[in-house]
């Protein structure tokens, strides 16, 4: 039990379009999920933390109005990268924590690989 | 926020050495302390985690080591095998906050024959 899906995995994408990644817990409900990015050789950072049916909270430094999350159930989130430019080219994974028998852990998504021309 | 510290950057040991990856946090509050293992491409994988209630846990050959006093946290990998090269993150987060997870800067295991 507890996996999540996240697609797609790979994305190409020319400049300035926009690209929707989903993820979705796929045998659980999830409370919360949240939404990392992690550039080459670095470490996972936040991005936001979305809860189904309100608006996602952003860590600071991150465009809430380019990076958008919507979390319409308790199975799947997503987020849309807007007017996409070279510098959004990076992993972007999804996790999430269980409604019932929540003990902290979360549960990664694949992952998505985003290349912007 | 929660700010995680990790060492070393890189590590690399010799086939059937011990291994061992050091992290630090900054919040106090901070109670449930996971090791996630990740390959090239990969998401993360949970490969251990402890509470605050706990001094220390072991699996096979991995064990974890808490000390809530100088906030700092351990892992250990005996007998280490070519498939343990990895990169290895600890985490930190305070349950029933949504569980929100501030990650370390990484270690790159390589384990050579």
């Amino acid at each position: 039990g507890a996996v999540v899906s996240q697609h797609p995995s790979r994305v190409i994408c020319k400049s300035g379009t926009s690209v929707k990644i989903e993820c979705r817990s796929l045998d659980f409900q999830a409370t919360t999920m949240f939404w990392y990015r992690q550039f080459p050789k670095q470490s996972l950072m936040l991005m936001a933390t979305s809860n189904e049916g309100s608006k996602a909270t952003y860590e600071q430094g991150v465009e809430k109005d380019k990076f958008l999350i919507n979390h319409a159930s308790l199975t799947l989130s997503t987020l849309t990268v807007t007017s996409a430019h070279p510098e959004d080219s990076s992993f972007y994974i999804c996790s999430a924590s269980r409604l019932a028998g929540y003990t902290g852990e979360l549960f990664f998504g694949e992952g998505s690989r985003l290349t912007v021309l | 926020g929660e700010n995680v510290e990790q060492h070393p950057s890189t590590l690399s040991v010799q086939e059937g050495d011990s291994a061992v990856i050091k992290c630090t946090y900054s919040d106090s509050a901070s109670n449930y302390f996971p090791w996630y293992k990740q390959e090239l491409g990969k998401r993360p994988q949970l490969i251990i985690d402890i509470r605050s209630n706990v001094g220390e846990k072991k699996d096979q050959r991995i064990a974890v080591t808490l000390n809530k006093t100088a906030k700092h946290f351990s892992l250990h990998i005996t007998e280490t095998q070519p498939e343990d090269s990895a990169v290895y993150f600890c985490a930190a987060s305070i349950t029933g906050t949504a569980s929100k997870l501030t990650f370390g800067t990484g270690t790159r295991l390589q384990v050579t024959l």
